[in-house]
């Protein structure tokens, strides 16, 4: 089955500064890769996902971009405000079990 | 938020009980999940469905088990809680399965002592 690594599990930085949290899978056959937000005692949401057929997405602040090669892809977030701490997850959907495997979850904080 | 449900919000039960958690939406979605959260391992999936009547396991499934008799609702019962079962659980639901947006419950927090 799929596995996916996500490091760091804790990140630190300063308002303004930018995060970047990454993800390994190991199915190649995987061909979908959303990432979800959660807040402190609040359900995951979506905030933004990327398909294997393009390299990059951004939506405002945030981008994620994917290497097929390295079966590897990345949450980039610029600008970071306070109302962006929180733990974001990856996630990684083989095409034969559209099951998505998450990964361990990146607890960011941003210090105002 | 999609309109998703999940019942009750908090329990507290001891070792060898049942206990039920049940997931109701009101988005006639197809495809219903069932998590559970722990810290240092996310999110694992433990039973899903992909129309009434008709689960199958996910990774985490020995000692869980899950009905659906209604598009609305997925159920998760708990035979014989254990401590090991102490966990955040969460509910998903997505309107196709495969490369779509998974919406989450609230959540249920559940203590087994």
């Amino acid at each position: 089955g799929e596995n996916v690594e996500q490091h760091p599990s804790t990140l630190s930085v300063q308002e303004g500064d930018s995060a970047v949290i990454k993800c390994t899978y190991s199915d190649s056959a995987s061909n979908y890769f959303p990432w979800y937000k959660q807040e402190l005692g609040k359900r995951p949401q979506l905030i933004i996902d990327i398909r294997s057929n393009v390299g990059e997405k951004k939506d405002q602040r945030i981008a994620v971009t994917l290497n097929k090669t390295a079966k590897h892809f990345s949450l980039h977030i610029t600008e970071t405000q306070p109302e962006d701490s929180a733990v974001y997850f990856c996630a990684a959907e083989s095409g034969g079990s559209y099951i998505p495997t998450f990964g361990r979850g990146t607890s960011l904080i941003v210090h105002p | 938020d999609a309109g998703i449900t999940q019942s009750p919000r908090h329990k507290v039960t001891e070792t060898g009980t049942p206990v039920t958690l049940r997931c109701h939406q009101t988005e006639n979605h197809r495809y219903m999940y069932w998590y559970r959260q722990d810290p240092g391992h996310g999110l694992r999936l433990i039973h899903y469905s992909y129309g009434v009547k008709d689960t199958d396991k996910g990774e985490v499934s020995d000692g869980y088990s899950v009905s659906r008799s209604k598009t609305e609702d997925f159920l998760l019962t708990l035979e014989s809680a254990t401590s090991s079962q102490t966990s955040v659980y969460f509910c998903a639901i997505s309107e196709v399965m495969g490369q779509e947006t998974q919406y989450f419950g609230p959540g249920t927090r559940l203590l087994v002592l």
